[in-house]
């Protein structure tokens, strides 16, 4: 069965530093992969989606690497943020099922200034 | 601009009755999701709406349905709730159209079922 993974351990992290985030999945041939950041009490809010046939993308301190021969996403923060810290979800959807979102359990990012 | 919106804010039910949660989703979007998170674990897709159908579903039984009005709003009817039915309910909107298929969620409805 189609699986997708994220570390479940909180990531703490000094400020100013780089955060790397890990999802992968498995089982599954995703057309997109997004990420989505949620704080608690509130729902998921939109990051970045990177296609099947895009390696890199970028936006402002925020970058995603999409590998499907190792089956994995990066979501990279730059220069991190106290503000930054939340759970960030990845999100996949189908080649063949396309509006139909799978998400990771999310991993919680902890930013100390 | 308002966002989506959902209500009620949060429920209270018992085991074995039904339950009708309602969502307006972003202006100029017209696809509606629904998805249900458990405490610690990431949304599970629950079905789609697009003018009006049914046009996705996840692994959820048919206790679970929806509907999509003409104004592009939604509900999402729970019948027989089962202790396991607790959890906090998002919806997404999103326009079909647009690129990156990016989804505005709402901030839930929080249904304990005890």
């Amino acid at each position: 069965s189609q699986k997708i993974e994220q570390n479940s351990e909180a990531l703490n992290i000094q400020e100013g530093k780089t955060a790397t985030l890990t999802c992968n999945y498995t089982n599954y041939s995703p057309a997109y992969l997004q990420w989505y950041r949620q704080d608690p009490g509130r729902g998921p809010v939109f990051l970045l989606l990177i296609r099947e046939n895009e390696k890199e993308k970028r936006k402002e301190r925020l970058k995603v690497t999409f590998d499907t021969t190792l089956k994995q996403s990066l979501f990279h923060i730059t220069a991190s943020q106290p503000a930054d810290s939340a759970t960030y979800l990845c999100a996949l959807e189908g080649l063949y099922n396309f509006n139909k979102f799978y998400f990771g359990s999310g991993t919680k990012l902890n930013v100390k200034p | 601009d308002a966002g989506v919106t959902q209500s009620p804010t949060h429920l209270i039910k018992t085991r074995g009755q039904q339950v009708t949660l309602r969502c307006s989703p972003k202006s100029g979007h017209d696809t509606v999701s629904w998805y249900q998170q458990a405490l610690g674990q990431g949304p599970q897709f629950i079905f789609q709406y697009y003018e009006e159908e049914e046009r996705q579903r996840g692994n959820f039984p048919d206790r679970f349905s929806g509907h999509q009005f003409p104004n592009y709003s939604s509900e999402l009817n729970v019948n027989a709730l089962l202790l396991g039915d607790s959890a906090l309910y998002l919806c997404a909107s999103s326009q079909l159209a647009e690129n990156d298929n990016e989804q505005f969620f709402g901030p839930g409805t929080r249904l304990t079922v005890l």
